[in-house]
């Protein structure tokens, strides 16, 4: 079967670093996406790993290890606007994109 | 200049009605995708299309019916509607070789009364 497993909330603190997994089970394996959605919002890309290694893009990064078939999303220096829901997708065989079912991140002042 | 746009924003019917939600994309994508997004916010593709063809039909009731009159355009039609419906619906479009970067539009929230 296919599933993708985070932890359904995180909580942190401004100016605090979080890291948010994810572990998956998929027929085929191309790369691993994160999204961000606030509520009531539309889910926002953020990052792609198809490699093993950390990709950086600002305050956010993200990770891959195939042989483990585990990632995670990083991010520094958090803001209040940070707060949102995060999700972990990755593309099979078939060409869809299958969702984590969402990391909800709360930051606290 | 909005990348991707869907209307309405907000559906609310009654059960066994029909009704349709358009989506249309200005990114010259050729990808273009129909998500449900449930009340836990668990989000599952329902259908995509490549270039005006259908090339992903998950396991959705037959109620519910695609259509691309364009690569810019792919519309979603669902009859009979039912309670188990309400949910958010959301567009998206993608390049069909960048299928991890997708672009999602702001989504029409369904209720079914």
């Amino acid at each position: 079967g296919q599933s993708l497993e985070q932890p359904s909330e995180v909580t942190a603190v401004e100016g605090a670093i979080v890291q948010m997994n994810c572990t998956y089970q998929t027929s085929g394996f191309y790369g691993l996406s994160w999204y961000q959605q606030h509520d009531g919002g539309a889910p926002t890309f953020l990052s792609y790993n198809a490699l093993d290694g950390l990709e950086e893009t600002g305050r956010f990064s993200s990770f891959l290890s195939r042989s483990d078939s585990y990632g995670y999303l990083l991010l520094q220096e958090l803001q209040m606007k940070d707060s949102a829901s995060y999700f972990c997708a990755v593309e099979n065989q078939g060409g869809k994109l299958i969702f984590g079912q969402g990391t909800e991140l709360s930051v606290k002042p | 200049d909005t990348a991707v746009s869907q209307t309405p924003k907000y559906l609310v019917t009654q059960m066994g009605n029909d009704k349709s939600i358009k989506c249309e994309q200005n990114l010259g994508h050729d990808t273009m995708y129909w998500y449900k997004q449930d009340s836990k916010k668990f989000l599952k593709i329902m259908f995509s299309y490549n270039n005006k063809e259908l090339i992903i039909n998950e396991t959705v009731p037959n109620r519910f019916s695609p259509k691309s009159p364009d690569k810019a355009h792919l519309n979603l039609h669902i009859n009979s509607l039912e309670l188990g419906d309400s949910a958010v619906y959301f567009c998206a479009s993608s390049h069909p070789t960048g299928r991890e970067t997708q672009y999602f539009g702001p989504g029409t929230r369904l209720l079914v009364l």
